[in-house]
């Protein structure tokens, strides 16, 4: 049971163009993450959501949108693709369920922009 | 607000020699402490964590952190390392209080363990 999936695992897109990148949890967790990572920033956190038509902005949101109508999906989309975003885009689970406190992180989407 | 410094970008070791990753944190409330591992082209895994009670505390294969409130520190340690412990460290804290859960990431430490 994979509990988080991504999708897809890598996506070559071009300046300008609009990209969207799923995510898509089967374990019911309240709160869902998109962080991207990269070489000497570490993890940064784009953008959460704590519930279903709840969404925050985190450290770095600009040029992304998010939208959760549905608890089990978090889709993140680049309106317009620059070479900046180029990156590789984690989307995370998590919240206080059963005593437990943790993250569950999916594989990544390797994005690059060209 | 809470933050997070790993204060070593790169930590190389010799197989079967110990370890430590160094985190610290700050807080003005009371916190939970995460260690996450990445391996190559993987995403990040829960190694271990401090919610309460004892400030030790253990992952299964053998690395051990403790949770030190005066010094705001929450070292990763382990006696001997294996080459198949080469991977990402990233050190985590959220705060307790307010009932949010947004945890802060440190910028990760890389472990590279030669033979």
């Amino acid at each position: 049971d994979a509990g988080i999936t991504q999708s897809p695992r890598y996506k070559i897109t071009e300046t300008g163009r609009q990209v969207t990148l799923m995510c898509h949890q089967t374990w019911s967790h309240s709160y869902m993450f998109w962080y991207r990572q990269d070489l000497g920033h570490g993890l940064r956190l784009i953008y959460y959501s704590a519930a279903a038509d709840i969404t925050d902005k985190g450290e770095v949101p600009d040029g992304y949108v998010v939208s959760r109508s549905k608890t089990e999906n978090f889709p993140l989309t680049l309106e317009s693709a620059t070479r900046s975003q180029t990156s590789v885009y984690f989307c995370a689970i998590g919240g206080w369920t059963g005593g437990k406190n943790e993250q569950f992180f999916g594989p990544g989407t390797r994005l690059t922009v060209l | 607000a809470q933050s997070v410094t790993q204060l070593d970008s790169q930590v190389p070791v010799f197989e079967e020699a110990p370890v430590e990753l160094r985190c610290n944190y700050s807080s003005s409330v009371s916190v939970y402490l995460f260690w996450y591992v990445q391996y190559p082209n993987q995403g990040l895994q829960l190694l271990l964590k401090y919610l309460s009670g004892s400030t030790l505390v253990k992952s299964i294969n053998g690395f051990e952190a403790e949770f030190n409130k005066s010094q705001t520190s929450f070292h990763l340690r382990k006696p001997s390392v294996h080459i198949s412990d080469t991977a990402e460290y990233f050190c985590a804290v959220s705060e307790v209080a307010g009932g949010s859960y947004i945890p802060t990431f440190g910028r990760g430490t890389s472990l590279i363990v030669h033979p």
